[in-house]
């Protein structure tokens, strides 16, 4: 079975700061792991995604995430929040078998203070 | 725009009622994933279908059922329902299995109100 953590379920960051949202993983298998940002009152959009073709992985708007087994984990950063950064963020794990199904974190829902 | 439509977009309705919801994937795309967003429960996976086949199931509840027709479009049968079956429910879709990784285009969800 799989699971994804997302540590922190707020977290609030001035304009212009790092952004650092934590994701750590659990699976049995080489895991594929996403980002997607949910703004309000719209569906799930992937910022980026991991497919072991390289650890550090860049997405949209400036988003990028890096994988490490050793620590399990698949952390988003940015280096610069803007305003519209604000949205709730989900990490997800597949185990590209089969069935496929993405399993989600519980989400972290980004502020940014002007 | 993801290109996956979802309608209707609200829903409101009684405990006991039947709803429809529908779905209509990517151009190409084969596989339909549902999937339900609620305040307690987060995102769950419910249901994954594949050609019109099901590939998988997950936290659905037998009250709920889905089919996906000869042209790939999905419906997500909900019957008998509860006021805790009030949620947002989305609809991805994906290319699967041309990829080896799965990456899901969601829908903009249909809110359904169960009063």
């Amino acid at each position: 079975a799989q699971s994804v953590t997302q540590l922190g379920s707020h977290v609030s960051v001035s304009e212009g700061a790092l952004v650092l949202l934590r994701c750590n993983y659990s699976s049995s298998v080489p895991p594929y792991l996403f980002w997607y940002v949910q703004y309000p009152n719209q569906g799930l959009q992937l910022l980026l995604k991991y497919t072991s073709a390289a650890t550090l992985v860049k997405g949209i708007n400036g988003f990028e995430a890096e994988f490490k087994k050793s620590e399990t984990s698949f952390h988003l950063t940015k280096p610069s929040a803007h305003m519209s950064d604000a949205a709730e963020y989900f990490c997800a794990v597949s185990d590209g078998g089969s069935a496929r199904q993405l399993t989600f974190g519980s989400g972290t829902q980004l502020t940014v203070l002007p | 725009d993801s290109g996956v439509t979802q309608t209707p977009k609200h829903l409101i309705t009684a405990t006991g009622q039947r709803v429809t919801l529908r779905c209509s994937p990517r151009s190409g795309d084969l596989s339909v994933y549902w999937y339900q967003q609620s305040l307690d429960q987060g995102l769950q996976f419910l249901i994954h279908y594949y050609n019109g086949e099901e590939r998988a199931k997950g936290n659905i509840l037998e009250r709920f059922s889905a089919q996906q027709f000869p042209d790939l479009h999905s419906e997500l049968n909900l019957s008998s329902l509860e006021l805790g079956d009030s949620a947002l429910y989305f609809c991805a879709s994906s290319a699967f299995p041309g990829a080896s990784y799965n990456e899901q285009f969601f829908g903009p969800g249909t809110r359904l109100t169960v009063l």
